[in-house]
């Protein structure tokens, strides 16, 4: 258990809609990150947000967005969904800005969505 | 983007046998991490290391910074059943917020 919940498990859009995602961080994080996971790989860094400010992106189009809120919670957005969206997203939380030595990331369970 | 080559991809075993696998970059990291992931869950932090040359365990896993700080391997020793899963490693590169993941190891322990 690592305390970094996500909402919700599991999700279902068609090809053109536009989804939100939510995570909540584990107590005490100030940072969270999302990943994308397509099946049979691992997760690709999508974005990083502490302080409630972008730290860092992958490299995923500027349909893909985010925000980050006071309490540290963040959103993931996708705007237009393509049938390759259709994947697990990670989100995780650490308590420092990322950058190096001892800055472990935390993961929730995940969303599945799919697109179709 | 950066990759970092896991292998192998897949490994099929007997309860008892014991397990390596490993991890390698063509480019310097700083850190490195090998993470579990089961089944409809998100992945679990296993080991973390953070000095070239650093070995560390954790109850029967065993995992290594190699010194050219481009590589890290993780043994399991004397698997059991619950060892069945996908293995990860990651790591962060010497500058950067991005954790960058291996494609991942699928263990399968036969009883």
């Amino acid at each position: 258990e690592t305390g970094v919940t996500q909402s919700p498990t599991h999700l279902i859009k068609t090809r053109g809609q536009q989804v939100t995602l939510r995570c909540s961080s584990q107590s005490g994080h100030n940072t969270v990150s999302w990943y994308q996971q397509a099946l049979g790989q691992g997760p690709q860094f999508i974005f990083q947000y502490y302080r409630e400010e972008e730290n860092g992106r992958g490299n995923f189009p500027p349909r893909f967005s985010g925000l980050q809120f006071p309490n540290y919670s963040s959103e993931l957005n996708v705007n237009a969904l393509e049938l390759d969206d259709s994947a697990l997203y990670l989100c995780a939380s650490s308590s420092n800005r990322g950058f190096g030595a001892k800055n472990i990331q935390y993961f929730g369970a995940g969303t599945r969505l799919s697109v179709l | 983007g950066q990759q970092l080559n896991q292998s192998p991809q897949s490994m099929f075993i007997q309860e008892g046998e014991d397990v390596s696998m490993n991890c390698t970059s063509s480019s310097i990291f700083n850190t490195w991490l090998w993470y579990k992931q089961d089944p409809g869950e998100g992945p679990v932090l296993l080991i973390a290391l953070y000095k070239a040359g650093e070995l560390t365990s954790n109850g029967r896993l065993t995992a290594q910074f190699g010194i050219t700080r481009k590589d890290s391997f993780l043994n399991i020793s004397a698997s059991i059943p619950s060892d069945v899963g996908i293995y990860f490693c990651a790591g962060y590169e010497t500058s950067g917020s991005r954790l960058t993941f291996g494609e991942g190891t699928q263990l399968t322990v036969n009883p």
